[in-house]
């Protein structure tokens, strides 16, 4: 059973620009979740997705902005980038998304702006 | 959800059993613990997970006090492999999707 993938797996871009990455759950996955970590802040919860629909966010600007396609499939995007939002951007997935179901975690995207 | 406490870091000599505590004082009856670990750079990987009584799988078991407050991760025989950062999660129902990751303790396996 393959795992959860992302693309691209690193990026580099300027600030001002925006960004688009891809997160490809395990199949038969419904719940994507989307994470940021740096080394300041650690792990943070960026959002979920939930049959197409955003069910959960966190306390990110609105620059960060996600959706979900029919098949599961999630991307997120950035907008103006700032060099703050270089991180490694992670996607996991889950049957449900609910608490007595495992998260399985992407190799991650690491995003570096300059 | 509730917050929890893990030491900074820790050793464990190779083939040794890695005992790694972690307090949830706060926890609810419908919170579960979760335990995951990042190796360098890597996605975190999924460990275990339990709500009231002792897990075992082919990783790990979990080890859960009878008040919930707290929780131990046993690594039975931990190998060089297994140096990385283990992070203990407190999950609520009410937060679909979401797991809260501190700063988790540092393990590391010494030949």
């Amino acid at each position: 059973k393959a795992g959860v993938t992302q693309t691209p797996r690193y990026l580099i871009k300027t600030r001002g620009q925006q960004v688009t990455l891809s997160c490809s759950p395990i199949s038969g996955h419904r719940s994507v979740s989307w994470y940021q970590q740096t080394p300041g802040q650690g792990l943070q919860f960026l959002f979920e997705y939930f049959s197409e629909t955003q069910r959960n966010k966190g306390n990110f600007p609105g620059r960060f902005s996600g959706r979900q396609f029919s098949n599961s499939r999630s991307e997120m995007n950035v907008s103006t980038l700032e060099l703050g939002d270089s991180a490694l951007y992670l996607c996991a997935s889950s049957f449900f998304g609910t608490s007595n179901n495992e998260q399985f975690f992407g190799p991650g995207t690491r995003l570096t702006v300059l | 959800d509730a917050k929890t406490t893990q030491p900074t870091s820790m050793d464990c000599a190779e083939g040794r059993a890695a005992n790694l505590p972690c307090n949830h004082s706060t926890i609810s009856g419908n919170e579960y613990v979760y335990w995951y670990r990042q190796i360098h750079s890597q996605g975190p990987q999924y460990i275990i997970h339990g709500l009231k009584n002792n897990e075992t799988n082919e990783m790990a078991s979990l080890i859960i006090t009878e008040d919930r407050k707290s929780s131990t991760l046993i690594l039975p025989h931990a190998t060089l492999r297994d140096t990385a950062v283990y992070y203990c999660i407190v999950r609520s129902s009410s937060n679909t999707g979401k797991l809260i990751f501190g700063q988790g303790t540092t393990l590391q396996v010494k030949p």
